[in-house]
């Protein structure tokens, strides 16, 4: 079974239009993350939430909105797409965050490319 | 198939030398990673090497890759507290596949 699934693969679009990308664990994780792979291949954190809520908001557009309608599920959503947003996007889990110098392994999808043209 | 593997945990005395190791499975990556993951944080680029380089050094970290090998370290010189951390090591496949390993947790003793 697929631990960290994101959905779609690829996704061509155009400039302007809104787009989402999907997230979901299946390891009963409460922690989730996104992470943009910018050209030199560097990950970048832009969210994490921890049981639906929202624990790290990188600077990012705000064009880009998370969404978690559950603790398995983190979305991505993004408006009004431009050309600089074409990347490969990651997502990740995590069983904890802060607790205090503990962290855990975090577990990454397979890698969402989003191409604006 | 492909896969990176790390061990999961190290301890070492502040002030020693820390020498984290990676191994992979796929000879075709393009650049080798290392990451921190601290508390409260999300994974942090620490450094990387390109594939055609064995050796990068920035000041008191030394990556080495072994391509014969597919051996990746990371060393990490005169370690203090602030390196407590996971360290994730990963590598790139094409243009989008990266391929993390499962992270190393640093534990630094007095």
């Amino acid at each position: 079974d697929t631990a960290v699934s994101q959905t779609p693969k690829y996704l061509v679009t155009q400039m302007g239009n809104d787009k989402s990308i999907k997230c979901e664990q299946n390891l009963g994780h409460d922690t989730m993350y996104w992470y943009k792979q910018d050209s030199k291949k560097f990950l970048k954190i832009m969210f994490s939430y921890n049981n639906k809520e929202l624990i790290i908001n990188e600077t990012v557009p705000n064009r880009f909105s998370p969404k978690s309608p559950d603790k398995a599920h983190l979305n991505l959503h993004i408006n009004s797409l431009e050309l600089g947003d074409s990347a490969v996007y990651f997502c990740a889990s995590s069983q904890e965050f802060l607790r205090g110098a503990n962290t855990d392994t975090q577990y990454f999808g397979p890698g969402t490319r989003l191409t604006v043209l | 198939g492909e896969d990176v593997e790390q061990s999961l945990f190290l301890s070492v005395r502040e002030g020693d030398s820390s020498v984290i190791n990676c191994t992979y499975t796929d000879s075709s990556s393009t650049y080798l990673y290392w990451y921190k993951q601290e508390p409260g944080a999300g994974l942090q680029l620490l450094t990387y090497i390109f594939s055609n380089m064995d050796m990068k050094q920035d000041q008191r970290l030394t990556v080495l890759l072994n391509k014969k090998d597919k051996h990746l370290s990371l060393r990490i010189a005169d370690t203090q507290t602030g390196d407590s951390a996971i360290y994730f090591c990963a590598e790139s496949i094409g243009d989008d596949k990266i391929i993390f390993g499962k992270g190393t947790r640093l534990h630094i003793l007095p």
